[in-house]
């Protein structure tokens, strides 16, 4: 079974730019979830889809970040536009879900890790 | 690689020694906890999980335990080998919702 697919795995921009970052979940994972980790500490929730529909971007900078999963499956996250404190690795996950709400494990892709100069 | 974490907890043993690492949660209501490995350069691995409705959990080398009285997590893995140093972390989930995610422990294996 292959894993949840990201791209690309680095990218440096300097601040005020934009950046896009890609995530292909595991096949049939209905949830898909994108985290930042800054260096040193675990895995920040930014935003959660149902199929395309989004479930929790209550930490999500709007401001700046913007997330879409338009056709249900893979998804993109774009800063825009970046700032220093962006520089993090931003990590997809995916998961299965059942439809009475049992919580199953969310499987990672590699990460793309931003540098912000 | 960049390493995952340089400010955290370090845990330190000799190969073939077990290793037992601890997680204090927050939140009373969750449900569902897992304990994930990240090694440099990679996104977390799954190791392990529980629900709230079991105490212990046994996997291969590896064994979670839960005391929900506490709010605590430890994960302890048996014959503990050089593969195994990674940073570990805890996470906890209520219902739907994404994890979250402990501090992290640093495990370094000495041969």
């Amino acid at each position: 079974e292959a894993g949840v697919a990201q791209s690309p795995r680095y990218k440096i921009i300097e601040k005020r730019q934009s950046v896009a970052f890609w995530c292909n979940p595991i096949s049939g994972h209905a949830t898909l979830y994108w985290y930042q980790q800054i260096l040193g500490q675990g895995p920040k929730l930014l935003i959660q889809f149902q199929n395309n529909g989004v479930v929790d971007d209550s930490q999500l900078p709007k401001d700046r970040f913007s997330a879409e999963r338009l056709k249900g499956v893979d998804s993109t996250l774009k800063i825009q536009p970046a700032k220093l404190e962006d520089s993090a690795v931003y990590l997809c996950a995916s998961s299965f879900s059942s439809r009475t709400g049992t919580t199953y494990e969310q499987y990672f892709g590699p990460g793309t890790r931003l540098t912000v100069t | 690689g960049e390493s995952v974490g340089l400010h955290l907890p370090t845990l330190s043993v000799q190969e073939g020694d077990n290793s037992i690492i601890n997680c204090a949660y927050s939140n009373s209501a969750s449900d569902y906890f897992i304990w994930y490995k990240q090694e440099s350069g990679k996104g977390p691995q799954f190791i392990i999980d529980i629900r709230s409705n079991m105490d212990k959990r046994q996997g291969q080398r590896v064994t979670v335990l839960l005391n929900k009285t506490v709010k605590h997590l430890s994960l302890q893995i048996a014959a503990t080998q050089p593969g195994d140093s990674a940073v570990y972390f805890c996470a906890e989930n209520t219902g739907r919702r994404a994890l979250t995610f402990g501090s992290g422990t640093r495990l370094q294996v000495q041969p």
